[in-house]
């Protein structure tokens, strides 16, 4: 079935680093744009980042641009985002989404990794 | 890329239809029909409900409907049952190759 599932969560400290990864399965990875969308606790939803399906174009959120890189290697069908310059207000459930190929919509989710920033 | 506006909460009783309201600019919701709706449940992963303004993605029931007039976009739940009480996300493509959310509504069902 299609999948998407997501790890590398966990806590870290202010300015440091992290890389996320999502493992997709059930479905031509490399035919698909991919995106990361993150939800801090009990917030709604934002949009973090895009990647298109051939790695060739990537575009960010304000709130990340320049701290946050995404990346894929559709050989291994997997996403990823490398996090740098952590900060507090980046605490949040991180999600990888596809991008849907009847528009552009996110139709299939994983279950989130959990990324927590604290001293 | 300021969030997308919507009502912090809506309610109604079974049976009865809501509606939830999703206001952008020029620049993402008036400016493309790429205007897409999700359904969360407490703990639960996001659901695709509505894709391009008015489209219903395979096994989504037909009580879900969209809308968009200039730059508000619009989701319409008829027929409403308890099981369709959660939090409603909107979301639209931007004018930068980027995407933006709204601020979510709660749907209480009565």
């Amino acid at each position: 079935q299609v999948q998407l599932v997501e790890f590398g969560g966990g806590v870290v400290q202010p300015g440091r680093s992290l890389r996320l990864s999502c493992a997709a399965s059930g479905f031509t990875f490399s035919r698909y744009g991919m995106h990361w969308v993150r939800q801090a606790p009990g917030k709604g939803l934002e949009w973090v980042a895009v990647i298109w399906y051939d790695g060739s174009q990537k575009h960010y959120a304000d709130s990340v641009r320049s701290r946050f890189s995404i990346s894929r290697d559709n050989s291994k069908n997997m996403l990823y985002l490398q996090m740098n310059s952590l900060r507090v207000e980046d605490t949040a459930l991180f999600y990888c989404a596809r991008e849907s190929d009847d528009g552009d919509a996110f139709d299939v989710w994983g279950q989130g990794t959990m990324v927590t920033v604290s001293s | 890329q300021s969030a997308l506006t919507q009502p912090a909460s809506v309610s109604g009783s079974p049976g009865q239809s809501i509606t939830i309201s999703c206001t952008g600019t020029s620049s993402d919701i008036g400016g493309y029909d790429y205007v897409s709706w999700y359904q969360q449940h407490p703990g639960k992963a996001p659901k695709l409900m509505i894709y391009d303004v008015s489209n219903r993605p395979s096994g989504i029931s037909n009580r879900f409907s969209g809308s968009k007039s200039g730059s508000t976009a619009s989701l319409t739940i008829s027929g409403l049952q308890a099981e369709d009480e959660a939090d409603y996300y909107c979301n639209s493509y931007t004018r930068s190759d980027t995407w933006v959310f709204g601020g979510g509504t709660k749907l209480t069902v009565l």
